[in-house]
């Protein structure tokens, strides 16, 4: 059993489409991380967030304490958002989902 | 600016041989970690150390070591390459463990044949 887990696996949205990742956990956490896997394989972080809400842009991360559930939504996308989208868990040691690859259509 | 880069950015070896992944990072972070990424796996812990001496085996430490003498440098050594380690090795630091950022270098493609 993965400790962390991402739906959906793959996404293919319309640019300008609102899109949803999901990430559920089931380990204790200090905090959640969204990281983002460009095309040619370099990895940034794009939140940390322990409670509530974070902002970046067109790019909104939560967390649900309670439900071990965070979402990351972008808004109005756009074809450079094409990338893996990986959900992470911090505790004791790091925990990584499988990801998600988003594809973005003109 | 800080940094992490890896080297070599690409390698193919054969089966049986010593291999060693450089990892430095200018951050003068305490924790480094070296991951390994698999189609269907996502990123998966080998080893890490939360300073120099300090080392710690992860989730598939087997047939892989490393050593810290310094705070820069992590250093992966594949003692004996196997065509089930070809994979793409990340390396990534972070000030603390539990809730801090952790930056990851650009990767190395590592083929084993």
């Amino acid at each position: 059993k993965n400790e962390v887990e991402q739906s959906p696996q793959n996404l293919t949205a319309q640019e300008g489409e609102f899109i949803t990742i999901n990430c559920s956990y089931s380990v204790g956490i200090s905090a959640l991380h969204w990281l983002q896997q460009h095309p040619g394989g370099g990895i940034v972080s794009l939140f940390m967030l322990s409670s509530g809400k974070k902002k970046h842009g067109r790019l909104i991360a939560t967390i649900n304490i309670q439900e071990k559930h965070s979402s990351l939504h972008i808004t109005a996308s756009h074809p450079r958002d094409s990338a893996v989208y990986i959900c992470a868990v911090s505790g004791n040691q790091f925990y990584f989902g499988t990801g998600t690859s988003l594809t973005v259509i003109p | 600016d800080a940094e992490i880069t890896q080297s070599p950015r690409h390698k193919i070896t054969e089966t049986g041989r010593q291999v060693t992944l450089a990892c430095h990072q200018t951050w003068n972070h305490n924790n480094m970690f070296w991951y390994r990424q698999d189609l269907g796996h996502g990123l998966r812990l080998i080893h890490y150390s939360y300073g120099v001496q300090d080392t710690n085996k992860g989730e598939v430490s087997d047939g892989y070591s490393v050593s810290r003498s310094n705070t820069e440098d992590l250093p992966l050594t594949l003692e004996s390459a196997a065509s089930s380690q070809t994979s793409v090795y990340f390396c990534a630091s972070s000030e603390t463990v539990g809730g801090e950022t952790q930056y990851f270098g650009p990767g190395t493609r590592l083929l084993v044949l």
